[in-house]
């Protein structure tokens, strides 16, 4: 029972590059996130999955699109990197989201956009 | 809207005392409130949270918290520090999507 798995761990980019951050869980969950963490910030919301086929913004959803695949997998993608995206993504998961269940994180992925 | 706020930064105590750390939210309607803790390198995981009934919440490795509706407050406890809780903690709010702290870093020192 691997919990959350994100791939890649680390990716240096450059800007314009494009690139997608893989997400994947073996809990059964319903409900998936992608999050952003940054120094003095905390975690913010960029998307996320309430269940199988639906996604939704959150709080800072610009630059950024992402994919269910699947119930287990869930991507994120950016079409154009700039530097401001120089951060740690993290993807989570839950039971459901309209439910107050805990979340589950993966590692993370830290991404540097030159 | 909803907001979570962790007043500081930096905690620092030493082994065997008791630690406090603070948040504070800011919602309309009733919050579902939680603690995560994050390793170096890890990603974060889930302490304790509170949803109704009883205000003090016991959650993993001995921490606590307590829930006050009149001051917005749910400030994470335990009553004697270890070493091994250097890291740093999370406060989150849920009451449409979750909204994090910024981060207290906790150092406790043998």
């Amino acid at each position: 029972n691997a919990g959350v798995t994100q791939t890649p761990k680390f990716q240096v980019l450059k800007t314009g590059q494009s690139m997608t951050l893989q997400c994947a869980q073996d809990m059964n969950h319903n409900s998936m996130y992608w999050y952003r963490q940054d120094p003095g910030m905390g975690l913010r919301l960029i998307y996320y999955s309430a269940s199988e086929g639906t996604t939704d913004k959150g709080e800072v959803p610009n630059g950024y699109n992402v994919s269910r695949l699947n119930k287990r997998e869930f991507s994120l993608r950016l079409e154009s990197a700039a530097p401001p995206q120089t951060s740690v993504y993290f993807c989570a998961s839950s039971e459901w989201a309209s439910d107050p269940n805990e979340q589950f994180f993966g590692p993370g992925t830290r991404l540097t956009v030159l | 809207a909803q907001s979570v706020a962790q007043p500081e930064d930096q905690v620092n105590v030493a082994e065997g005392n008791p630690l406090t750390v603070k948040c504070t939210y800011s919602v309309s309607g009733n919050p579902y409130l939680f603690w995560y803790v994050q390793y170096p390198n890890r990603g974060l995981q889930f302490l304790l949270k509170y949803i109704t009934g009883d205000n003090l919440v016991k959650g993993s490795y001995g921490f606590e918290a307590e829930f006050n509706k009149s001051q917005t407050s749910f400030h994470l406890k335990k009553p004697s520090a270890l070493v091994s809780d250097s890291a740093l903690y999370f406060c989150a709010v849920r009451v449409n999507d979750m909204r994090f702290g910024a981060g207290t870093r906790l150092t406790v020192k043998p």
